[in-house]
């Protein structure tokens, strides 16, 4: 079975430090896509970054980037000059390709907040 | 373009009674999906769709619940007998499969569900 842990519950960051969120996975599948999402306070989840299990290849989108790490079963998000709109919940999840209609398998968040 | 919608986005209902809410998924979108999250936790499965065929429940859903999507495009999940235990958020997602491909899943704002 799969299984995605954010073993950070909390962080609290002071506005323009650097903040990483970690996530630890575990498939038995070979092919498989690993996804973040934000969830604001009016709570509708928001589509982040969605990397194929052969694609390691870390990623930067202007002040998010990302680390997948095969080796590790990691795939950690890093926000940089973190600002107050970044506080949210982060979540991160897993779908193994091809299998049960590519459904999503959540970790229980990180919840982020960046103080003025 | 509009995202995904869902109704209403608030329920309060006593225990007992139905309720149902109703998704509207991104057009041209050929898979939907529903998950329920609660307090402090990520999303769990409940159930897709791929066009208007349900093909898989996860064990969370009881046979109080029922999900259909009769035309392949609007989706409608009914919960019978209320109880304590069903006040939660539930998320709607859609996503578009081509040949093996699924795109991301894109997410509703969600209906909250408290059961008095």
């Amino acid at each position: 079975a799969q299984k995605v842990t954010q073993a950070q519950t909390e962080i609290s960051v002071v506005e323009k430090e650097d903040v990483t969120l970690d996530c630890v996975y575990e498939t038995r599948d070979t092919t498989y896509y690993l996804f973040w999402y934000k969830q604001p306070p009016s709570g509708e989840l928001v589509f982040l970054i969605r990397r194929n299990s052969f694609d390691e290849q870390n990623e930067i989108s202007g002040r998010y980037s990302w680390n997948f790490q095969k080796s590790t079963s990691s795939f950690n998000f890093t926000i940089t000059a973190s600002q107050v709109v970044d506080s949210a919940v982060y979540f991160c999840a897993l779908s193994e390709i091809g299998s049960s209609g590519d459904k999503l398998t959540f970790g229980t968040g990180t919840r982020l907040a960046v103080r003025p | 373009d509009t995202g995904v919608s869902q109704n209403p986005r608030h329920k309060i209902t006593k225990r007992g009674q139905n309720v149902t809410f109703r998704c509207d998924p991104i057009s041209e979108h050929n898979r939907l999906y529903w998950y329920r999250q609660t307090l402090g936790q990520g999303p769990e499965f409940l159930t897709y769709f791929q066009n208007e065929a349900q093909l898989e429940k996860s064990r969370l859903l009881s046979d109080r619940f029922s999900a259909e999507r009769p035309k392949g495009s609007f989706s409608t999940l009914e919960i019978q007998r209320t109880e304590q235990g069903d006040s939660a958020m539930y998320l709607c997602a859609s996503s578009l499969l081509q040949g093996r491909n699924t795109d991301t899943q894109y997410f509703g704002p969600g209906t909250r569900l408290t059961v008095l």
